[in-house]
């Protein structure tokens, strides 16, 4: 079965720590996400990948980094956590070779800075 | 203004009503709309997809695109207490590169028995 994991469920950081989300797929795509989640503002796009080492800006990058070093794994990185950080986090990966848009996401990481 | 706007929720309904969730969107370069239903604490999942207007149903769901108006909507026949979570509606542009799609903002869903 497809599986996105994202490393923790809940998160609580202070202001100014530097935070790793960090999410694996096991389905060797090429595409990875990270939305964050807030009531009334749906699913945001930060940041997303097309393939390794390479990276593009999503609607709201500002305060967040990614890394992708390796295809299966795409760590989001917030420099330096604020307390307008706190979201829940949700990954997504998708296959580029089909022509459903289906994305699979994590079941999320809630984080908490304070 | 905002891509997709979804109608705001929550909503609640009995067993067995018929549910209709409705999205309009500003883009005609949108080709591609899907509905994702969220139950609490997990990721979303893909529930319809379709790229035509008109009407495309699997079971108890209906997805309806009206492209003339820029209308979508997810229509829920007998709704059932499992069918209880948030119901999220997204587009995409033809040709977008990387699946990059645009959500509405979430129609939280209760389905009393």
């Amino acid at each position: 079965d497809v599986k996105v994991t994202q490393s923790s469920r809940y998160l609580v950081k202070r202001t100014g720590e530097k935070v790793f989300l960090e999410c694996v797929q096991d389905m060797d795509h090429e595409n990875m996400f990270w939305y964050r989640q807030d009531p009334g503002l749906g699913l945001r796009l930060i940041y997303f990948s097309y393939d390794v080492k390479m990276k593009e800006k999503g609607d709201i990058p500002e305060g967040y980094s990614v890394s992708r070093e390796k295809k299966e794994r795409f760590s989001l990185i917030l420099e330096s956590a604020s307390t307008n950080q706190t979201s829940m986090y949700l990954c997504a990966s998708r296959d580029s070779g089909t022509t459903n848009e289906k994305l699979f996401f994590g079941s999320g990481t809630q984080l908490s800075v304070l | 203004q905002k891509e997709v706007e979804q109608d705001p929720g929550p909503l609640s309904v009995p067993e067995g009503a018929i549910v209709s969730l409705n999205c309009t969107y500003s883009n005609s370069a949108f080709q591609y709309f899907m509905w994702y239903r969220q139950y609490s604490r997990k990721g979303p999942e893909l529930l319809m997809y379709t790229y035509s207007s008109g009407n495309k149903e699997d079971g108890r769901f209906t997805a309806q695109v009206d492209k003339s108006s820029k209308y979508i909507s997810l229509f829920i026949r007998d709704s059932q207490p499992s069918d209880s979570a948030t119901y999220l509606c997204a587009t995409q542009r033809r040709g977008n590169q990387g699946g990059k799609l645009i959500f509405g903002q979430g129609t939280e869903l209760s389905v009393k028995p």
